[in-house]
């Protein structure tokens, strides 16, 4: 089973708007992580956040992580055809495991 | 190779038979994971090895699924007698470090399985 879910589930969007996405999770973490997916290129990382962190920036991308309400956000700004893919939020559970918790993904089409 | 690589990249199995997949992880990466996914869902966690060792094995759904990884490097995940349930893309991720933890993973493109 999943901890993760991204709301929403799916996005459509005119390419240079904003395209915002949220993920929540369930129990407590070590670090939460996005990764994008597509047909051509898989899964790739995006951005890490901590636990400890609030804000992250990395290029277009923007991620919040709000551990009291166990969510994070990842806002893709000024959005291109490209972005278009699957996007997860993946969470490092600190536990006595070394497993990640994906969640389902939002499916993100940015229309040209 | 420069990144992960995972062969057959398709797969079809009759119910019953076994199958095995292959994962080639980028070389000299010390943690290698892999994961099944679903049709429209996310990533689901099935085993972990720190080369050769095999440290988290919680996530295999039945003791039809085994993974190896005897030299450290390629990693074989194995399912016998295979059911329509395991109909799926199996992903192989690796990572440089030996502690996993907040490390980004690479992922290879994945086998689809299809179990007819």
């Amino acid at each position: 089973s999943q901890q993760g879910e991204e709301d929403p589930q799916a996005l459509s969007i005119q390419e240079g708007e904003n395209a915002t996405m949220n993920c929540s999770y369930k129990t407590s973490i070590n670090n939460l992580q996005w990764y994008r997916q597509n047909s051509g290129r898989g899964l790739v990382h995006l951005i890490l956040i901590r636990s400890n962190e609030r804000e992250k920036h990395s290029g277009r991308l923007r991620v919040t992580l709000d551990t009291s309400k166990k969510s994070s956000s990842l806002l893709i700004t000024a959005s291109r055809a490209a972005d278009t893919a699957s996007y997860f939020c993946a969470t490092e559970v600190p536990s006595g495991t070394y497993k990640y918790i994906f969640g389902t993904g939002t499916r993100l089409k940015v229309l040209a | 190779g420069a990144g992960v690589s995972q062969s057959p990249r398709y797969k079809v199995a009759k119910r019953g038979q076994d199958v095995a997949l292959r994962c080639d992880p980028i070389s000299g990466h010390v943690s290698l994971f892999w994961y099944q996914q679903a049709l429209g869902q996310g990533p689901e966690f099935l085993t972990y090895f720190q080369n050769e060792a095999q440290l988290d094995k919680s996530g295999l759904p039945s003791d039809r699924f085994f993974a190896e990884r005897p030299e450290g490097s390629v990693s074989t995940l194995k399912i016998q007698r295979t059911q329509q349930e395991d109909s799926a893309v199996y992903l192989c991720a690796s990572s440089l470090v030996s502690t996993p933890r907040s490390n980004e993973q690479f992922f290879g493109p994945g086998t689809r399985l299809t179990v007819l």
